[in-house]
């Protein structure tokens, strides 16, 4: 059965400094992966799939297939990036079901 | 562009009542729809989803049932609450196609009293 682990419940960084937030995953298939991101007080929200390789509000994610790892990373941390991230990995077959991860919640402290 | 919209915001029931929480999607046709679970800690549990009208998919035993009338429209219902019942309802939607990412709600706060 597909896994999803965010080994991490809670991250702590300096503003300015570099954040990496840790996802795992296994999955027989070619997976398809994607982060969440929900800010205090407002919906859970899309930040970026693998397969767009695109960079949002500075973050970035690389998909290793050797390490099944998809990490969330940021050279420089700002306060507004405080909030909780899921680490989310789609089945294949009908459905768009998702598997999420336990979530990590990224305080960026001044 | 697409909106979901789901109600009410926060709900208080007593144990053994009825419940109906709704969702509705705007701006896209046959989306698929999603009920999670939201947990402190233990990050979201898929519910229900569902393809199509009257198409409802289980994930996990419990309580709770879900129901699709219309295309964009998704119930989730309970005959009895239970104390456990109690948490963070979402609902989603998600193109139809293959591989698309979901969009979430704002959320029901369910309290079991």
């Amino acid at each position: 059965a597909q896994r999803v682990t965010q080994p991490e419940k809670l991250l702590s960084v300096f503003k300015g400094a570099p954040v990496e937030l840790k996802c795992n995953y296994s999955y027989s298939g070619s997976p398809e992966l994607f982060w969440y991101v929900q800010y205090s007080r407002q919906r859970l929200q899309l930040l970026l799939r693998h397969i767009s390789r695109e960079s949002i509000k500075g973050f970035t994610a690389d998909l290793n297939k050797g390490e099944t790892s998809f990490h969330l990373k940021k050279p420089f941390a700002q306060e507004e990036d405080s909030a909780m991230y899921y680490c989310a990995l789609s089945e294949k077959g009908g459905g768009n079901k998702l598997t999420f991860g336990t979530g990590t919640q990224l305080k960026v402290e001044l | 562009s697409q909106t979901i919209h789901q109600w009410p915001a926060t709900l208080v029931q007593p144990v053994g009542s009825p419940l109906s929480l709704e969702c509705t999607v705007e701006g896209t046709s046959n989306p698929n729809l999603y009920w999670y679970r939201q947990a402190a800690g233990r990050g979201l549990q898929l519910l229900f989803y569902s393809v199509g009208i009257g198409q409802i998919s289980s994930e996990v035993p419990q309580n709770l049932s879900a129901s699709r009338p219309q295309d964009r429209q998704f119930i989730l219902s309970s005959k009895k609450l239970l104390l456990s019942d109690s948490g963070f309802y979402l609902c989603a939607w998600s193109p139809g196609q293959a591989n698309q990412p979901q969009h979430f709600g704002d959320g029901t706060r369910l309290s079991i009293l």
